[in-house]
């Protein structure tokens, strides 16, 4: 079956920089890689997604990069800010059975320090 | 504006008794799933329903079960709550027909003493 390996498992930078959490999967037949953010306490919240077709997606200050032949992808966020501190997870997810499988990784705990 | 909401926030319960956990969805969403997360784990998926009345095991349905009569509502059932189960439990929808992403309730912590 599929495996998302995820890393940095934790990751602490100063307010401004940039964060960049990497996955990477072993089934080439994924399609779909959504991104959740869950804050302390709190529900997960898909926060970006990409689809196999696309290379990258903006959105603000959070991008995805994807690249099928290496089988990885990639989550960066700029201009860090304290609320940006939380648990992010990547996820894989290809058709299986004409239902659409999901892969969660472990999870990287961002701490954004002001 | 909540749209997947899970009856209890925490839970207690003896090892023994059997557990119900609750998930409604007011968004008309064909696709309803429960993970449970734990500390190192990640998010691992326990059953998942694709429509009414049906479901389907994930990857760690030992130990539990599932009931899904209307297209809202999506429980989780413990038979006999063993102190292993002690972990936060999520629920999720989203709808059918393609790749897109979840929308989570907000867990149920659950504690089996």
């Amino acid at each position: 079956g599929e495996n998302v390996e995820q890393h940095p498992s934790t990751l602490s930078v100063q307010e401004g920089d940039s964060a960049v959490i990497k996955c990477t999967y072993s089934d080439s037949a994924s399609n779909y890689f959504p991104w959740y953010k869950q804050e302390l306490g709190k529900r997960p919240q898909l926060i970006i997604d990409i689809r196999s077709n696309v290379g990258e997606k903006k959105d603000q200050r959070i991008a995805v990069t994807l690249n099928k032949t290496a089988k990885h992808f990639s989550l960066h966020i700029t201009e860090t800010q304290p609320e940006d501190s939380a648990v992010y997870f990547c996820a894989a997810s290809k058709n299986s059975g004409g239902y659409q499988k999901v892969t969660f990784g472990i999870g990287t705990k961002l701490q954004v320090i002001p | 504006d909540v749209k997947v909401t899970q009856s209890s926030r925490y839970l207690v319960k003896r090892t023994g008794e059997k557990v119900f956990l609750e998930c409604v969805q007011d968004m008309d969403h064909e696709n309803m799933f429960w993970y449970r997360q734990d500390p190192g784990l990640g998010l691992r998926l326990i059953y998942f329903s694709y429509d009414v009345k049906m479901k389907e095991k994930g990857d760690i349905p030992e130990g539990y079960s599932v009931s899904r009569e209307k297209k809202e509502r999506f429980s989780l059932i413990l038979e006999s709550a063993s102190t292993n189960q002690t972990s936060m439990y999520l629920c999720a929808s989203r709808p059918g027909g393609g790749a897109v992403g979840y929308t989570f309730g907000s867990g149920t912590r659950l504690t089996v003493v």
